[in-house]
């Protein structure tokens, strides 16, 4: 049963800001929501992690609201190079983690236009 | 750290053979993850090892994938006997028991199964 739900595609031109967000209506309290990108034939990238509130790193940042039923990948400022495929998921730390929680689903697709 | 490194890079077969896949996971990472990528399925988690013991395999297909682990430097997935519908890329991802959900992909590999 997948808990994330994202939009399938999105387009940007350059240079400009996207916000890609992730609905997770079922989070738990010890869910973590943990983003990762994919290019072709490579595989996914971790980007960015968080609990609640704001986080911030040197490539993107996440808004996690006050209810954490849903989070915003945001990208400054995209380049050509950040077309990839980009999945959000939910999940705990906890060692025996169950396989849903690393369950990674069909992500969305951001393409930047010149 | 050379990363999570996995062989072959692509593998063509034809129906019924048996096919392995390797990996090498990073040094010292407690968790070692097989992942399936197709167009129709995206990334399907299927099966996970925790200090070299399998912890949940229920996204393994059917009987004809095994996997296991004889250390904490190697792992193998093999299918017996392969199908066409096998095709797709195998992913070999590994992390630390202190890494939340920051997986490490390894390139993949792409198994053709005519």
């Amino acid at each position: 049963l997948a808990k994330t739900t994202q939009p399938i595609s999105m387009d940007s031109y350059e240079g400009q800001e996207v916000n890609i967000t992730c609905s997770h209506n079922n989070i738990a309290t010890n869910d973590y929501i943990t983003w990762y990108q994919q290019f072709p034939s490579q595989g996914p990238r971790f980007i960015i992690q968080g609990y609640k509130t704001k986080v911030t790193n040197e490539v993107a940042s996440l808004f996690i609201p006050a209810d954490r039923k849903s989070s915003t990948l945001s990208l400054p400022r995209v380049s050509l190079s950040d077309t990839a495929v980009y999945y959000c998921l939910v999940g705990d730390r906890l060692p025996q983690t169950g396989a849903n929680n690393l369950f990674f689903g069909t992500g969305t697709r951001l393409t930047v236009i010149p | 750290d050379a990363g999570v490194i996995q062989s072959p890079r692509h593998e063509v077969t034809e129906m019924g053979q048996e096919v392995t896949l390797r990996c090498k996971p990073i040094s010292g990472h407690d968790y070692l993850f097989w992942y399936r990528q197709t167009m129709m399925r995206g990334l399907e988690l299927l099966i996970y090892f925790n200090n070299n013991v399998p912890i949940d395999d229920s996204g393994m297909p059917e009987d004809r994938f095994s996997a296991k682990m004889p250390n904490a430097s190697f792992s193998t997935l093999k299918i017996q006997p392969s199908e066409p519908r096998d095709s797709a890329v195998y992913f070999c991802a590994s992390k630390t028991d202190r890494g939340g959900e920051k997986l490490f992909f390894g390139s993949g590999t792409q198994l053709s199964v005519l």
